[in-house]
């Protein structure tokens, strides 16, 4: 069974650039997540979706993050503009709706540097 | 705020047993405990949870204790691939909807030294 991907694996920008991460899930998959993860801390969920619907948006600073999951699947991060503060792994993780739907699949994250 | 404490680093000699603790003292009667681990430049990996009753895999074991405040991952013979920083979840439901949050702490790193 393929993984959660997410693309790029790094990427380095300037501060007020706009940048976007890409998160393919589990197939099949119904809840899909996106954490940001600073050095030394734990990750912290940004947004979650169940299917193409948002459940849990409360710590995305929605000013400058968007997020979404057309068609339920794919979902993609977008941060606009970003912030020194932002430098940080963006981990995007899926689980299923089934018995074992409180167990989080992760991909391996987006490190972004903000310069 | 995440509901679980853990000591901040723990050293284990290899090939033998890492046991790291986990207090969640206001765990409410439905919460489960999970175990996640994240080696380095990875994403975070699912180990193992438990409601009250202990729970082994082919990874670790879970004892938690009968008043569920408080519990302890086993890895039974620690290799230096285990060297990573674990994290203990209690699982929380959300406002909004009945579906399950997850909030991670600061874990504890692990160091396997040989």
């Amino acid at each position: 069974e393929a993984g959660v991907a997410q693309s790029p694996r790094y990427k380095i920008i300037e501060k007020r650039q706009s940048v976007a991460f890409w998160c393919n899930p589990i197939s099949g998959h119904a809840t899909l997540y996106w954490y940001q993860q600073i050095l030394g801390q734990g990750p912290k969920l940004l947004i979650q979706f169940q299917n193409n619907g948002v459940v849990d948006d409360s710590q995305l600073p929605k000013d400058r993050f968007s997020a979404e999951r057309l068609k339920g699947v794919d979902s993609t991060l977008k941060i606009q503009p970003a912030k020194l503060e932002d430098s940080a792994v963006y981990l995007c993780a899926s689980s299923s709706s089934g018995l074992a739907k409180n167990i989080q699949y992760f991909g391996a994250g987006t490190r972004l540097s903000v310069l | 705020d995440a509901k679980t404490t853990q000591p901040t680093s723990m050293d284990c000699a290899e090939g033998r047993a890492a046991n790291l603790p986990c207090n969640h003292s206001t765990i409410s009667g439905n919460e489960y405990v999970y175990w996640y681990r994240q080696i380095h430049s990875q994403g975070p990996q699912y180990i193992i949870h438990g409601l009250k009753n202990n729970e082994t895999n082919e990874m670790a074991s879970l004892i938690i204790t009968e008043d569920r405040k408080s519990s302890t991952l086993i890895l039974p013979h620690a290799t230096l691939r285990d060297t990573a920083v674990y994290y203990c979840i209690v699982r929380v439901h959300g406002v909004k909807t009945s579906y399950d949050k997850v909030i991670f702490g600061p874990g504890t790193s692990l160091s396997v030294i040989p």
